[in-house]
């Protein structure tokens, strides 16, 4: 079935440094989604990638979707302590239906 | 509220005894999804409906689960016989289908189940 490999596992950043969260498939995805899940909480929807290249921003949150449509990422500039929870990518279905999670990058972010 | 809810939010229960859970999805929402999610993972998927149909089920759900959503609303997993590792976070998930761009999924709190 479809896998989704998610790097690194754990991030530790000062406050103000950069992150980035990598997502690779070994298969062309039809879409990728991203999602943040706060300490104790549920996954929280942040974008959807459908087209092959496309880059799109929130704020000081980049995401990228390969050329290729096998891999994406997640680029936080100058991290701050609401920026704390694991980041996960999500490939969807060509039906929306059900998605295949990553394992999930954890972000702490110190003061 | 009108987000997806769950219920109960805890659970603790014997080996070998059967547990039940309900999600209620966002109302307008006519897809509704089941994941499971332990510590350090992200949500494996488990089975999702559209109205009342069950459209797909993971092959890694065995006979021991049974979802139902018999009038397109609410739903209910059953996981007969417990098991110690069936311990996780049952995570539910609305979305309306066909979507708008984007397709995204709204979770509710999770059911944490620990089998003792």
């Amino acid at each position: 079935g479809q896998q989704v490999m998610q790097i690194p596992q754990y991030q530790h950043v000062q406050e103000g440094e950069d992150f980035t969260t990598y997502c690779n498939s070994s298969t062309t995805l039809s879409n990728i989604q991203w999602y943040k899940q706060r300490p104790g909480g549920h996954p929280v929807f942040l974008i959807q990638l459908v087209k092959s290249g496309e880059v799109k921003k929130q704020k000081r949150l980049t995401f990228q979707f390969g050329e290729a449509k096998k891999n994406s990422s997640l680029h936080i500039t100058a991290t701050q302590t609401t920026d704390v929870g694991t980041y996960f990518c999500a490939a969807g279905g060509t039906s929306y239906g059900k998605l295949t999670f990553g394992q999930g990058t954890i972000l702490t972010v110190h003061p | 509220d009108t987000g997806v809810s769950q219920n109960p939010r805890h659970k603790i229960t014997k080996r070998g005894q059967n547990v039940t859970f309900r999600c209620d999805p966002i109302s307008e929402h006519n897809r509704l999804y089941w994941y499971r999610q332990t510590l350090g993972q992200g949500p494996e998927f488990l089975t999702y409906f559209q109205n009342e149909a069950q459209l797909e089920k993971s092959r890694l759900l065995s006979d021991r689960f049974s979802a139902e959503r018999p009038k397109g609303s609410f739903s209910t997993l059953e996981i007969q016989r417990t098991e110690q590792g069936d311990s996780a976070m049952y995570l539910c998930a609305s979305s309306i289908h066909p979507p708008g761009l984007p397709g995204e999924q709204y979770f509710g709190p999770g059911t944490r189940l620990t089998v003792t």
